[in-house]
């Protein structure tokens, strides 16, 4: 079963300008989280969607945002880019049931976002 | 909101040794989950082990261990016999059973050293 791929890999972007990050699940997997990991916060949850819906939302602005396609594939959209914005994007997808409805999450390789 | 401490930033270990990585958790739940993450230098994220806390039994995956102890909030990852493709960033994060939203410790560096 193929894993949890990203696009792009890397990206480099000019302060103000857009982007959007692009996650496929795992098949059959209906979650997808984002995190944000840089060397001097960690992880930090961006947000959660299930079945094109955001479940979950994570502290930031609201330049964040993103989105969840029918076939379960997520993009995440960054607008007017800051310097602080340069991190690594992680994408998580779960489908696995645990026992009471809860999921272990699988991790894509990550976009490398610089911002400069 | 759930909070999840590693309080070992950096540690090292001899080849074929065992090392201990730390975590201690806070929860107001009765049912969550806890996990430890692994990521290699190549930067992808791998499950390495998982505990429900509804059982009392510590999870064991081939060299990889927990020692879980609920009342205290800690959850500990021992690997034994360690090898040099251990050299890896951990995370511990702990999950509700309520929605999917993980919390990740702030990471402990390992370097297995030859």
């Amino acid at each position: 079963k193929a894993g949890v791929t990203q696009t792009p890999r890397y990206l480099i972007k000019t302060r103000g300008q857009q982007v959007t990050l692009s996650c496929s699940p795992i098949s059959g997997h209906r979650s997808v989280s984002w995190y944000q990991q840089t060397p001097g916060q960690g992880l930090q949850f961006l947000f959660e969607y299930f079945s094109e819906t955001q479940r979950n939302k994570g502290n930031f602005p609201g330049r964040f945002s993103g989105r969840q396609f029918s076939n379960s594939r997520s993009e995440m959209n960054v607008s007017t880019l800051e310097l602080g914005d340069s991190a690594l994007y992680l994408c998580a997808s779960s489908g696995t049931p645990l026992g009471s409805g809860s999921y272990e999450q699988y991790f894509g390789p990550g976009t490398r976002l610089t911002v400069t | 909101a759930q909070t999840v401490t590693q309080s070992q930033p950096e540690m090292s270990v001899q080849e074929a040794e065992t090392v201990t990585l730390s975590c201690t958790y806070d929860t107001s739940e009765n049912n969550y989950y806890l996990f430890w993450y692994k990521q290699p230098p190549s930067r992808q994220m791998i499950l390495v082990i998982r505990q429900e806390a509804y059982k009392q039994q510590n999870a064991t995956e081939n060299r990889f261990s927990v020692n879980f102890q609920k009342a205290a909030k800690s959850f500990s990852l021992k690997i034994s016999d360690s090898q040099l493709g251990d050299t890896a960033m951990y995370f511990c994060a702990s999950m509700t059973g309520v929605g999917n939203q993980f919390y990740f410790g702030t990471g402990t560096s390992l370097t297995v050293i030859p």
